[in-house]
């Protein structure tokens, strides 16, 4: 049962462009929303998060949008650049810390 | 000053062997996890380690198995190696709290 579903698998976006990534979720008791991003050979770091009582989260070019009622949440990341070019993993946890990840989303920013 | 370092980086090895992998977090978070991510990129836990004690086992076969001597390292051993061990297995750290994990760069082990 994957409890964090996520799209699209893959995206291409020109440089500049408007870059969103989906995700949806099961369990109602997930009560924390990270983003993490990984380059090829790196370990995830964590770009961006969001709590259920918040609908939108902005840091710098990258905003969350939390929709609760549809569980849903989606990264979007503005004015889209080549060194954005990266996997990105929407993730979600309850009151066991246990992240539980999306499957991952290759995004391609070309120049 | 690296926060959670992981080692080796790399790690081939041969069916039927055992090996470990160290990882140490210097961040004086409380609780250390493994994930294993495979060849499509999926993350999946492992374990999960607070202040030594195991509070998180996912269904791992019973050749996986972790210690934690102390809250600032966690240790994976794998017995009797098989092909489909074959991964990246991520070491990562938090507190006790909601909030994110700080991983390590990761270890690809290919068995062969």
């Amino acid at each position: 049962q994957q409890q964090v579903k996520q799209s699209p698998q893959s995206l291409i976006v020109q440089k500049g462009g408007i870059s969103i990534i989906n995700c949806a979720y099961e369990n109602t008791a997930f009560d924390y929303f990270p983003w993490y991003q990984q380059f090829p050979g790196k370990g995830p770091a964590l770009l961006i998060a969001i709590r259920p009582d918040v609908s939108e989260k902005k840091e710098g070019r990258f905003t969350i949008s939390f929709n609760k009622s549809a569980k849903q949440f989606s990264l979007h990341i503005m004015d889209s650049q080549p060194g954005d070019s990266a996997t990105y993993f929407c993730a979600a946890s309850g009151s066991n810390y246990k992240l539980t990840f999306g499957k991952g989303t290759l995004l391609t920013v070309n120049p | 000053d690296t926060a959670v370092s992981q080692t080796p980086k790399y790690l081939v090895t041969q069916m039927g062997n055992d090996k470990s992998i160290k990882c140490e977090q210097n961040l004086g978070h409380d609780t250390m996890y493994w994930y294993k991510q495979d060849s499509k990129k999926f993350l999946k836990i492992m374990f999960s380690y607070n202040n030594k004690e195991l509070i998180i086992n996912e269904t791992v076969p019973n050749r996986f198995s972790p210690k934690s001597p102390d809250k600032a390292h966690l240790n994976l051993h794998i017995n009797s190696l098989e092909l489909g061990d074959s991964a990246v297995y991520f070491c990562a750290s938090s507190f006790s709290k909601p909030g994110g994990y700080t991983f390590g760069s990761g270890t690809r082990l290919t068995v062969v």
